[in-house]
């Protein structure tokens, strides 16, 4: 399991603000991943990475894009901030042989006024 | 593509087993896992299947028949810090692709 850290926890800005979600691991993990989850809703995947300069686009389409210059870390990137993008922000990353096995961080709220 | 489906709610009393089940449509599949995610916090692994068969860590155990498209998470002697949402989440291909993840269910643990 991940030791996984995200910054901010908790995050209210105005519409058109740039904003960059931190996540950092400390475990060498290859796999990274972020999930976007309303609350009660289901996690859905927005971004992941299987390595250094790898990126990929997950099943949700999102206007954010993400970053991997180093392997623990995984940044993401709102150009401009609208309403539609308040949710909870979930980075997670994962041992390459058993991607079923994800260590979740804390989660970045994200709320857009 | 995944497709998983999970009840929305289940309720039980403590001390109770109770099974929480998961049906998948997947183009390709590798395993089934569990999360469990308590209000505000974040999802947290409890369990994985890669073969047919339960999987047991201690009072979770986990259940996957792969030829019925199908699994379920069996928690037992149930406490109230049970109450939580549990997901399911498939894999699309060996060495762990992407995960999909179910809807969730919505455990609650009465006294």
């Amino acid at each position: 399991e991940a030791d996984i850290y995200q910054t901010p926890r908790y995050l209210v800005i105005g519409t058109g603000k740039k904003i960059t979600l931190e996540c950092s691991q400390t475990m060498g993990h290859d796999k990274m991943y972020w999930y976007q989850q309303d609350p009660g809703m289901e996690l859905h995947l927005i971004h992941y990475s299987y390595g250094v300069n790898s990126t990929e686009k997950g099943d949700l389409s999102s206007e954010s894009t993400v970053s991997r210059i180093r392997t623990e870390h995984f940044p993401l990137t709102l150009e401009s901030a609208r309403p539609s993008h308040t949710s909870q922000y979930l980075c997670a990353s994962s041992e390459y042989e058993t991607g079923l096995v994800l260590g979740f961080g804390q989660g970045t709220r994200l709320t857009v006024v | 593509g995944q497709s998983l489906e999970q009840p929305s709610e289940v309720t039980a009393v403590e001390g109770a087993i109770v099974q929480i089940n998961c049906t998948y449509q997947t183009s390709g599949f590798y395993g089934l896992s569990w999360y469990q995610q308590h209000d505000g916090g974040a999802p947290t692994f409890l369990s994985y299947n890669a073969l047919d068969g339960l999987e047991e860590t201690g009072r979770f155990s986990s259940f996957l028949s792969r030829s019925d498209s199908y699994g379920y998470l069996l928690l037992q002697e149930l406490q109230m810090k049970d109450s939580a949402s549990y997901f399911c989440a498939a894999s699309d291909r060996d060495g762990g692709g992407q995960l999909t993840f179910g809807s969730g269910t919505q455990l609650t643990v009465l006294p």
